[in-house]
This record gives C-alpha cells, sequence and structure tokens, in this order.
C-alpha cells in the first residue's frame, strides 16, 4: 500500500487566488511527521511547512497552512494569494517514528508529487 | 556557499562504468541523506549518516550502491558497475540533527545518466 498519495498529478490555479494540493498518509505509527516540499524546474526540494502528529493546532507558515485531519489521515497544504512563482511541483512526505529531538530522524517517504501551474 | 552542495550536477555513464557523486552539507550538519529520484516521481530514501556513522543503509537498491562519510561531513554515494535504470537524480539532504523544527537542506542534485 502506498504510503503517501497525492492523488493530483496536476493543478492550475489563477493568480491571487488559493488553491489546496491534497495529501493522504498511511502509517500505524502514532509519532509520525508530515513535510512538504516545494521543487521548481531548477530541482532543489524547498522545505515549505512541517505537522508532528501530535501538534493540537494546523501548521502555518506565511501564505502555506496545512489542513491536518488526523482521523482521515489527510494533510493538504493550502497554499493562499498565489503568485507566478508559486509553479511547481509539491511533494508531500512523511517520517515515521518520533522527531530528530527524540531520538529519531528524518526518513521521508515521498509522494508522487502534484504539478501546480500558476496563471496570470 | 551557505547551502548543500553536489557534484557533479550532471554525469552521463556508460554502462558497467563506476560513478562517485559527492555531497558537501551544511557546515556542522550533524545528519546527511542521499535519495533517488527517478523522472516523474518523488525521491526515494536511500541511506542515512549521523556524523560518520551510517546508520541506516535500508534503501539501497543492491550491493553496487556504496555510500560513505568518514570524517562526518563531505558524502560520497558510489554506484559500481552502472545499469541503465540507476539513471535518475540523486539528491543529498543535510539536517542540524536533533532540532526540533525538523527542516532537512537539500542540495541541487546530481542527474545521473547511464548509455
Amino acid at each position: 500500500a502506498q504510503k503517501i498519495t497525492q492523488t493530483q498529478p496536476g493543478m492550475f490555479v489563477q493568480e491571487k487566488e488559493a488553491v489546496t494540493l491534497d495529501c493522504t498518509y498511511d502509517t500505524s505509527d502514532p509519532s509520525y511527521g508530515l513535510f512538504w516540499y516545494k521543487q521548481p524546474s531548477s530541482g532543489e526540494m524547498i522545505f515549505l511547512i512541517y505537522q508532528g502528529s501530535y501538534d493540537q493546532q494546523n501548521a502555518t507558515e506565511g501564505r502555506y497552512s496545512l489542513n491536518f485531519q488526523k482521523a482521515r489521515k489527510s494533510a493538504n497544504l493550502v497554499i493562499s494569494a498565489s503568485q507566478l512563482g508559486d509553479s511547481a511541483m509539491y511533494f508531500c512526505a512523511m517520517r515515521e517514528g518520533p522527531p530528530p529531538a527524540r531520538g529519531g530522524y528524518n526518513k521521508l517517504i515521498f509522494g508522487a508529487g502534484t504539478r501546480l501551474a500558476v496563471h496570470p | 556557499g551557505a547551502g548543500v552542495s553536489q557534484s557533479p550536477r550532471y554525469k552521463v555513464a556508460k554502462r558497467g562504468q563506476d560513478v562517485a557523486l559527492r555531497c558537501d552539507p551544511i557546515s556542522g550538519h550533524v545528519s546527511l541523506f542521499w535519495y533517488q529520484q527517478a523522472l516523474g516521481q518523488g525521491p526515494e530514501f536511500l541511506t542515512y549518516f549521523q556524523n560518520e556513522a551510517q546508520l541506516d543503509k535500508s534503501g539501497l537498491p543492491s550491493d553496487r550502491f556504496f555510500a560513505e562519510r568518514p570524517e562526518g561531513s563531505v558524502s560520497t554515494l558510489k554506484i559500481q558497475r552502472t545499469q541503465q535504470e540507476d539513471s535518475a537524480v540523486y539528491l543529498c539532504a543535510s539536517s542540524k540533527g536533533a532540532d526540533l523544527y525538523n527542516e532537512q537542506f537539500f542540495g541541487p542534485g546530481t542527474r545521473l545518466t547511464v548509455l
């Protein structure tokens, strides 16, 4: 079974609109972390946002927010006020086990990604 | 530079050749990871170092793949007797280690093409 599922191969959004990129995950470990990365055409993976399984509140980082629904095992990324520079591949990833601060390490399992195109 | 660097950025090898890919992590970063990203796919974990110790190599696809980090800084991923299925982008990432924020910084990758 897939550990990370991103069901949207491609998404389009108008500049300045909000967009939601879907991610569902599968784990039986009570301690895990969820990450979103952006990969522009240059190839470098850029960290966007992190949500720990025990975090009570949804993570937010500037225009990025993570809609964490633990019971549904979903961790959707919401990008508000899209910009042309947001056009890229977006990957959802998961770490199973405790975070580095508690003896674990960030061995990441990635989804297949969603290609986002922002139109002017 | 302040980021993770990798060299070479592009490598073309004939089937059967050995290749060595280098990663220079951010100075002082304890943790170092290698990932393999096939075309159109997400990255897949290969191996993990904490300082010079290789603590997890469960993702290495065969015994042709070997990684080292002898002094706990620069790391080299070596692929022996390359095969066409080894063609991919190889990403290196580093992090501070036991930091709470968990950010993993990636390098630009080495694109390996095996002919």
